[in-house]
């Protein structure tokens, strides 16, 4: 069966600071990959989406980026950390059709 | 633009009962809907897929229906647990993207 592994569950990072979030997916090949993003009491906002290695497709411009440098993993980054980049962060994945399926996200507090 | 909207924002019903949420969207050229639940702090987990061809699709005490031309969906629960409090979500897909476009949610709790 397939899983997806999402890290760190929480995170508490200062203003100007990296930032790297990991996804991983097991279990299957070539998915498609989301990262997506939901600000305390909003709804979910798509960041990136990858249909394959290093295809990445950017929905909002911003000061974060993606890299999808194996099949099944995928990579969230920023050079430096602002506080509107604070919310929850969520990992998904699809394939053939298959309905989205999502990581359990990490909670990014910017302070 | 597809816009998604869900009717009612919050719901609070007696254990049992049976419920139906509502969900309505602009654009009727949709590849698939799909309707998720989400716990509070928790990530989103996948109840139902309906592909554009499909008019409904069942899962235990769920059934989800889609009406293209009419642009809505139905999400049916019946016998209502308090274990069905949750945030629910439905949302589109225009192409085998998977670029969803979302509604804003139910929030639906169950009273013991």
């Amino acid at each position: 069966s397939q899983t997806i592994h999402q890290w760190p569950a929480t995170l508490v990072q200062p203003v100007g600071s990296p930032l790297s979030l990991e996804c991983t997916v097991e279990g299957t090949s070539n998915p498609n990959l989301y990262w997506y993003r939901q600000a305390a009491g909003r709804g979910l906002q798509l960041l990136f989406y990858s249909v394959g290695i290093g295809q990445i497709s950017s929905e909002v411009p911003q000061n974060l980026s993606a890299s999808r440098p194996q099949d099944r993993q995928f990579i969230l980054s920023s050079k430096k950390l602002l506080l509107s980049d604070s919310g929850f962060y969520l990992c998904a994945w699809t394939r053939g059709g298959s309905p989205l399926h999502f990581g359990n996200g990490t909670r990014l507090t910017v302070t | 633009k597809q816009e998604v909207t869900q009717i009612p924002a919050a719901l609070s019903v007696p254990e049992g009962e049976n419920l139906v949420l509502n969900c309505s969207f602009t654009d009727s050229a949709i590849y698939n809907l799909q309707w998720f639940r989400q716990d509070p702090g928790k990530g989103l987990t996948s109840l139902l897929l309906i592909q554009s061809s499909q008019r409904e699709q069942t899962s235990g005490r769920l059934n989800a229906s889609l009406d293209k031309s009419s642009g809505r969906s139905t999400l049916y629960i019946a016998a209502s647990q308090p274990g069905d409090s949750a945030t629910y979500l439905c949302a589109t897909s225009m192409d085998s993207n998977y670029q969803l476009i979302w509604g804003a949610g139910t929030k639906l709790i169950i009273k013991p």
